[in-house]
């Protein structure tokens, strides 16, 4: 497998414009977490999805944050508007339950680095 | 919620000695307590775990302890390498029923001179 897979890599994007990350978990993973990691804050979960069920979304910033799951082999995580204070890298991370034979790893992506002028 | 607090916060070692990084937590029910380490530019990657049932848990030259009735756990690399220079994350889950969930430290920047 080729591991979790994000798009873009890297964003820039101006004030307002909207931004919308994706994400691709490894095959046969039933969880996935949405994390954003910055100096001042560290690595903040935002959302996780079991099953393509969103099941908390409780560390979502506010209304502009959005998170999908289609299906199980596709995430996005969208900002409308963007704000400067968004700028951030945002890791999507995909896991398998451990009664499910995993064993509690989260297996993140290489992350995707959005600047919002 | 899980608080997690995480010493200290920079730590330079010369090539060869030993680093220690101790996490304190807040939930005295948590039952999982994974490291990461983060090089450069590069995705998080869990390098050990330990869950509450054990003390102890050793992997080649990387160990966690566990201590319960203090509510801290601390990562121990031996004979350190430059490669193990990174950022290195403790982390417990933020609620006892929800494993991958997880509240992560703040983070130590280990730096290991040759």
């Amino acid at each position: 497998d080729a591991g979790v897979i994000q798009s873009p890599r890297h964003e820039v994007t101006e004030m307002g414009q909207e931004v919308t990350l994706r994400c691709k978990p490894i095959s046969g993973h039933d969880y996935l977490f949405w994390y954003r990691q910055t100096m001042m804050r560290g690595l903040e979960l935002l959302i996780y999805f079991n099953n393509n069920v969103p099941i908390d979304d409780s560390g979502m910033p506010e209304d502009r944050f959005s998170a999908k799951m289609p299906n199980a082999s596709f995430s996005t995580l969208k900002i409308q508007p963007s704000e400067p204070r968004d700028s951030a890298v945002y890791f999507c991370a995909s896991s398998l339950d451990p009664g499910q034979g995993g064993t509690g790893e989260l297996f993140f992506g290489e992350g995707s680095r959005l600047t919002v002028l | 919620g899980e608080n997690v607090e995480q010493h200290p916060s920079t730590l330079s070692v010369q090539e060869g000695d030993s680093a220690v990084i101790k996490c304190t937590y807040s939930d005295s029910a948590s039952n999982y307590f994974p490291w990461y380490k983060q090089e450069l530019g590069k995705r998080p990657q869990l390098i050990i775990d330990i869950r509450s049932n054990v003390g102890e848990k050793k992997d080649q030259r990387i160990a966690v302890t566990l201590n319960k009735t203090a509510k801290h756990f601390s990562l121990h690399i031996t004979e350190t390498q430059p490669e193990d220079s990174a950022v290195y994350f403790c982390a417990a889950p933020m609620t006892t029923d929800s494993w991958g969930k997880l509240q992560f430290g703040a983070g130590t920047q280990v730096v290991v001179t040759p």
